[in-house]
């Protein structure tokens, strides 16, 4: 069965600290994976994910594939309470007509 | 563009009614996707259309639970009758084919009473 684990579930830094976010996947034909920043609201896409090595990078938050190992990372550097949110990751799964699927998501929490 | 619209944003209701929520995907996206969210169980997959037919309904709870895509620009989601446990945050995403960047509408909150 295909799936998809974040680590931590819940993480709280201050101001300033750099965060690093885990996501690690099992999914038959594996094509992208996507990364999604969740507030109050509906969930925002940041970045989606297809080659191995290469960094994808948004401002302050960046993210790397690493297909041989079944992972991805989302960094964000000089967090700012702005950044608090649950950090989704997904992977569409193909055994399961392209649906997405989502790991539980990180609840990051950056205090003053 | 407008982005996916889901309808009503709120929605309060007793148990044994009956909840229609609503979604317009993006002009052009031709999957649409369901999802609840709830904090115990997180983001759930219930159905997915594809070019307006159902693909995968693996997901859907329990026969209260139906859903219809008349045509590219507009599909339902129904429960019949609505349980307490059926409060949720209910999202529709949207896609275009390979580009899973998928664009999710801004939810309605369903409290069932």
């Amino acid at each position: 069965e295909d799936k998809v684990v974040q680590s931590p579930l819940s993480l709280v830094v201050h101001e300033g600290d750099t965060v690093t976010l885990n996501c690690s996947y099992e999914v038959t034909n594996f094509r992208s994976l996507l990364w999604y920043k969740q507030e109050k609201k509906a969930p925002t896409f940041l970045f989606m994910l297809t080659s191995s090595g290469i960094e994808k990078k948004s401002g302050r938050l960046s993210s790397i594939l690493d297909k041989k190992e079944l992972f991805s990372i989302l960094n964000i550097t000089a967090t700012q309470t702005g950044d608090s949110a649950i950090y989704l990751c997904a992977v569409p799964s193909y055994n399961q007509g392209g649906k997405l699927i989502f790991g539980q998501g990180t609840e990051l929490s950056v205090k003053p | 563009d407008a982005g996916v619209i889901q309808s009503p944003r709120h929605e309060v209701t007793e148990m044994g009614q009956e909840v229609t929520l609503r979604c317009k995907p993006i002009s052009g996206h031709n999957s649409l996707f369901w999802y609840r969210q709830t904090m115990m169980r997180g983001l759930e997959l219930l159905i997915y259309f594809n070019n307006n037919v159902p693909i995968d309904d693996s997901g859907m709870p329990e026969d209260r639970f139906s859903a219809k895509m008349p045509n590219a620009s507009f599909s339902t989601l129904k429960i019949q009758p609505s349980e307490p446990r059926d409060s949720a945050v209910y999202f529709c995403a949207s896609s275009f084919g390979e580009n899973y960047g998928y664009t999710f509408g801004s939810g309605t909150r369903l409290t069932v009473v």
